[in-house]
């Protein structure tokens, strides 16, 4: 069963608007929860993390909120750049090893 | 830096012939990943070692094996590729210094393209 969830496959958005993208996760295993980038044939990069201790990180544009009561996760970037279209992994960091578990995903298509 | 490379960055193999992926990290990290991404799915962990000289099997570790002998250096071969292992693998690595921060996350190389006929 999967332990983390990225329900919108996509999401497009018009340029200057707000993203908002969403992870579910189902237990409470992880320490820290990370966003990754990633462009067409290149590797993902590290976007932005927040510790399970907190309930908001901000960075520039980017913004990650977590609800652990909800088990839920979302990164708003505001505002949106075409330069932003890509794919947006959720993964969590397993408290043990430090091992992560991803989502699949969501394509972020920005309008100009 | 280079940060994390791979080797090759394309593959075409038959079934039943054997390989071996190169990943190789310049910037001095303890622990070393191997994850395959299929379409529509996020990325798999098949292995990983937390030091020179060890390994350890992650989500999808059949039909894969590791070898981690130099500290820099991780390798991940095939010995009878099937075309299930047609994927994207990405080699990964990450410092951590014991005290979980949010600078200690992983680092990923740009990815080999493997096509299992």
């Amino acid at each position: 069963d999967q332990q983390v969830k990225q329900n919108s496959p996509s999401l497009s958005v018009q340029e200057g608007r707000i993203s908002i993208l969403n992870c579910d996760y189902t237990n409470s295993m992880f320490d820290y929860f990370l966003w990754y980038k990633k462009y067409p044939a290149e590797g993902p990069t590290f976007l932005i993390s927040i510790s399970s201790i907190k309930d908001k990180n901000e960075d520039g544009r980017f913004t990650v909120f977590l609800n652990k009561s909800a088990k839920h996760l979302s990164l708003h970037i505001v505002p949106s750049q075409p330069g932003d279209s890509a794919v947006y992994f959720c993964a969590l960091r397993g408290r043990s090893q430090g091992n992560l578990i991803f989502g699949k995903g969501t394509k972020l298509s920005v309008k100009p | 830096n280079a940060g994390v490379t791979q080797t090759p960055k394309f593959r075409v193999l038959k079934t039943g012939q054997s390989m071996t992926l190169l990943c190789a990290q310049d910037m001095n990290h303890e622990y070393m990943y191997w994850y395959r991404q299929d379409p529509g799915m996020g990325l798999r962990l098949i292995h990983y070692s937390v030091g020179e000289g060890t390994t350890a099997k992650g989500e999808v570790p059949d039909g894969y094996n590791v070898s981690r002998l130099k500290k820099q250096n991780f390798l991940l071969g095939l010995e009878s590729a099937a075309p299930s292992q047609t994927s994207v693998y990405f080699c990964a690595s990450r410092l951590t210094t014991g005290a979980r921060t949010s600078t200690d996350t992983q680092y990923f190389g740009p990815g080999t393209r493997l096509t299992v006929l």
